[in-house]
């Protein structure tokens, strides 16, 4: 069936480090790709999105490309800061009668100073 | 985007009780998907409520223990029934509505339940 793979986390870097998180999905289809932020104790957040393969989202510094020769949507950001600390989710979203959004596990993400 | 206000925020049920959680969004939507997701983990998607019909529910979830109303175009209610406290977890509710790229789905903050 559709599914999202994430990779484990939690993940800790330091201020400014670079950020990948890897995200590959399996559907039926063409699938339009998300990343949801959800930071503590709040509700979800879009934070990018791609609806079409080779599209690039991108929002606040972090990017992620969809590839679909490699059926990735990997999350990148340059710098990240200790405000960026949270829960992200990798969904995809499939154009069928219910169209509904499958997430991945979530991958936690730490700064520290 | 569409703005969905969730309520309550937050409650403690006792065991055997029920609580219905309402979702009001500022724009009609045909679709709403309810979301429950457990302490730790992912979202996983409890039903898709259409208006003037029947709520679709996922493999794992019942009419009977999580019966959803559509009265109208903006608004859904989620009720969760006789519950134990594998029932407490963050239930959210969901939109999807056009925008410049196609479309995209807007979440509410959340209901965060704990059953005691």
């Amino acid at each position: 069936g559709d599914s999202v793979t994430q990779m484990e986390g939690p993940v800790t870097l330091s201020e400014e480090a670079f950020l990948t998180i890897n995200c590959t999905y399996t559907a039926t289809g063409y699938p339009s790709l998300f990343w949801y932020v959800q930071y503590p104790g709040e509700g979800l957040q879009l934070l990018l999105k791609a609806t079409k393969a080779d599209d690039k989202g991108s929002n606040k510094g972090f990017e992620a490309t969809y590839r679909k020769e490699t059926t990735s949507f990997h999350l990148e950001k340059g710098s990240v800061q200790v405000s960026d600390s949270a829960v992200y989710f990798c969904a995809l979203s499939l154009k069928t009668s219910y169209d509904k959004v499958i997430f991945g596990p979530g991958t936690s993400l730490s700064v520290i100073p | 985007s569409a703005v969905i206000s969730q309520k309550p925020s937050r409650d403690i049920c006792q065991r055997g009780t029920s609580l219905t959680i309402q979702c009001q969004v500022d724009s009609q939507v045909t679709m709403m998907f309810w979301y429950r997701q457990q302490p730790g983990q992912s979202l996983t998607l409890i039903a898709t409520a259409n208006q003037g019909s029947e709520a679709t529910y996922e493999s794992g979830f019942v009419i009977d223990k999580f019966p959803i109303s559509r009265p109208n175009l903006t608004f859904s209610t989620l009720t969760v029934s006789n519950m134990s406290p594998e029932d407490s977890s963050i239930y959210l509710c969901s939109v999807r509505l056009p925008d410049s790229s196609g479309y995209g789905y807007t979440f509410g903050s959340g209901t965060r339940l704990t059953v005691v």
